[in-house]
């Protein structure tokens, strides 16, 4: 079975402008999860997306969106870049099968660097 | 709100030995607690995970302990070897919203631990 798999894996953007950053989970996974990893703050909970429906959200400003598409896939977007903003995102998915939180497996992520 | 501590930042022991990562959880609604490994350039990784109903796991040389009272969990890894260097990150799992019957769910991750084992 095929990882996660998050596109593009490398991302130069500057000041201003919007990225959009893609996220496919492991077949059968439902739920999509989004992270922010820098070196000095960790890994971030950005939201998460299950049945094209966002069911948490971090705190993070709300230059940050993302989407889920009935084919699970995820996008996440960032408007108005500012240079805090690079970082590697993360996306994880799970199968979320009822009742009790599921393992996340991680995509290799995507790093953006903001010039 | 949900915080994860962590400790210690960084860690170096000599091969062989072990290393024991501790963290602790803010939120008592949390049932689910995963470890995982983050090598050098690479994804996180999942090692062991342990949810409330359990006090301990292991699994070859790696052992999670938690204590749902003093609110703690922690990472053992014993008879280290090189290939164990690596970040490490701790994790604790709570029902969105506080519905303990929900899928939801919002993981919150510790700051990391870098593991360093010392030939």
């Amino acid at each position: 079975k095929a990882g996660v798999t998050q596109t593009p894996r490398y991302l130069i953007k500057t000041r201003g402008q919007q990225v959009t950053l893609s996220c496919s989970p492991i077949s059968g996974h439902r739920s999509v999860s989004w992270y922010q990893q820098t070196p000095g703050q960790g890994l971030q909970f950005l939201f998460e997306y299950f049945s094209e429906t966002q069911r948490n959200k971090g705190n993070f400003p709300g230059r940050f969106s993302g989407r889920q598409f009935s084919n699970s896939r995820s996008e996440m977007n960032v408007s108005t870049l500012e240079l805090g903003d690079s970082a590697l995102y993360l996306c994880a998915s799970s199968r979320t099968s009822g009742g009790a939180p599921d393992t996340q497996y991680f995509g290799p992520g995507t790093r953006l660097t903001v010039l | 709100g949900e915080n994860v501590e962590q400790h210690p930042s960084t860690l170096s022991v000599q091969e062989g030995d072990s290393a024991v990562i501790k963290c602790t959880y803010s939120d008592s609604a949390s049932n689910y607690f995963p470890w995982y490994k983050q090598e050098l350039g690479k994804r996180p990784q999942l090692i062991i995970d342990i949810r409330s109903n359990v006090g301990e796991k292991k699994d070859q040389r790696i052992a999670v302990t938690l204590n749902k009272t003093a609110k703690h969990f922690s990472l053992h890894i014993t008879e280290t070897q090189p290939e164990d260097s690596a970040v490490y990150f701790c994790a604790a799992s709570h029902p969105a919203g506080g519905d303990i019957n929900s899928s939801a769910s919002k993981i919150i991750f510790g700051s990391g631990t870098r593991l360093s084992i010392r030939p």
